[in-house]
């Protein structure tokens, strides 16, 4: 298995424009996550998918951020417009969901730049 | 709101040493419980998990959970130079759903 595929790995962007981060997640994983993460915060939660369904979005940090999942193999996180405190690594995980538990399994990150 | 606390560090040991992070957590009512390991410029990667009160090996690698204090620990045993990275502790929201909390992690710097 591939792993976890995100693109771009890296993005360097102006203020005010629009940024698409993807992802692919491992074939057969039901659950997906989308977490941000900087040197302030850590890694932080934005949003979660259960079967393409968002589930919990309540880290969007505001109506910038969207995501969707229009199938089991394909993810978005849009920002819209982008701004200078948007500048992070995004990472992309997800994982089988099994037993309850929750072991995730990250992909290499999507590391934006706003200027 | 739900916490997990680690000592950011950075934790300096000599190779071969054991080296021994800790994390506390907030919620009594946490069941599950990991440790990633994250290389600079890399993605967190899962070395273990742990449900139950105890100890729980794996290689050189020992998880303890105590839940009575809600504290977590790993500890690294032999320490190496390519075990220098930052280790986050984790803890399942049991609140329902299925979302994980990250501590802001432990950055270890193992000496050669």
């Amino acid at each position: 298995d591939a792993g976890v595929i995100q693109s771009p790995r890296h993005e360097v962007t102006e203020m005010g424009q629009e940024v698409t981060l993807r992802c692919k997640p491992i074939s057969g994983h039901d659950y997906l996550f989308w977490y941000r993460q900087t040197m302030m915060r850590g890694l932080e939660l934005l949003i979660y998918f259960n079967n393409n369904v968002p589930i919990d979005d309540s880290g969007m940090p505001e109506d910038r951020f969207s995501a969707k999942m229009p199938n089991a193999s394909f993810s978005t996180l849009k920002i819209q417009p982008s701004e200078p405190r948007d500048s992070a690594v995004y990472f992309c995980a997800s994982s089988p969901g099994n037993s309850g538990a929750n072991v995730l399994t990250f992909g290499a990150g999507s590391r934006l730049t706003v200027l | 709101q739900k916490e997990v606390e680690q000592n950011s560090g950075p934790l300096s040991v000599p190779e071969g040493a054991i080296a021994s992070l800790n994390c506390t957590y907030s919620d009594r009512g946490s069941q599950s419980f990991f440790w990633y390991r994250q290389y600079s410029g890399k993605s967190p990667e899962l070395i273990m998990s742990i449900y139950s009160n105890g100890d729980k090996e794996d290689g050189r690698f020992t998880a303890q959970l105590n839940k009575a204090s809600q504290y977590v620990s790993l500890l690294i045993r032999d320490s190496q130079p390519s075990d220098s990275a930052t280790y986050l502790c984790a803890v399942k929201d049991e609140t329902g759903g299925f979302k994980t909390i990250f501590g802001a992690g432990t950055r270890l710097f193992v000496k050669a």
